[in-house]
């Protein structure tokens, strides 16, 4: 069965310090991997898709990486508006569906 | 370009009850998948719509059942509600193509009491 798992589950950071999170996931035959970003009571954001590893992916503070086991999402001096949970998801061979980890919650505090 | 829409987004039943959602995919998109939120089971698929067809189910009872129109629109339908079905419905809609990224929509909340 598809597993992914992200760490940390929480993360509180100051305004200006990087950090990363992580996504690792164990699947037979990856067809994509995308990160989303969800603030409460609202509808998952995309932010990337990566497909292959070693790709890379940038917009604004955030980089997203991958390899053949596991994805980071690294977060270079966060802003109070980057606070928000942030969901990994992996897409397989034949398969439609998005299975998601359970996400890892950001608070950037000013 | 529109996002996902779904209505209603609040939602207040009771057991028992029966509870049909819809959502309106992005102008283009042919898929249409589920997926239903809680904070104890985080993320899970409940089904995939693509030209009226059910292409892929997940592992969720019968009582979860959905269709979808010649215009992409789908609709998703809970029968004899339970306490547990309380939580975020979310529609998100793709090109369908099989890499293709899917736009999530804002959500139905569904309290059930």
């Amino acid at each position: 069965e598809d597993q992914v798992t992200q760490s940390p589950e929480a993360l509180r950071l100051q305004e200006g310090e990087s950090s990363s999170l992580n996504c690792s996931y164990t699947v037979s035959g990856l067809r994509g991997l995308f990160w989303y970003r969800q603030d409460p009571g609202k509808g998952p954001e995309f932010l990337f898709t990566l497909y292959s590893a070693g790709e890379e992916k940038e917009k604004e503070r955030l980089k997203a990486t991958l390899t053949k086991k596991e994805s980071f999402l690294h977060i270079t001096a966060p802003k109070p508006e980057d606070s928000a949970t942030y969901l990994c998801a992996v897409q397989v061979s034949n398969d439609y569906k998005l299975s998601f980890g359970a996400g890892t919650t950001v608070t950037v505090r000013a | 370009k529109a996002g996902v829409t779904q209505t209603p987004r609040y939602l207040i039943k009771t057991r028992g009850q029966q509870v049909t959602l819809s959502c309106s995919p992005i102008s283009g998109h042919r898929s249409v998948s589920w997926y239903q939120q809680t904070p104890g089971q985080g993320l899970q698929f409940l089904f995939e719509y693509f030209s009226e067809t059910q292409r892929n189910k997940g592992n969720f009872p019968g009582r979860f059942s959905g269709r979808q129109f010649s215009n992409s629109r789908s609709e998703m339908n809970v029968s004899t509600l339970e306490l547990g079905d309380s939580a975020l419905y979310l529609c998100a809609s793709s090109l369908a193509t099989r890499q293709e990224t899917q736009y999530f929509g804002p959500g139905t909340r569904l309290l059930v009491l």
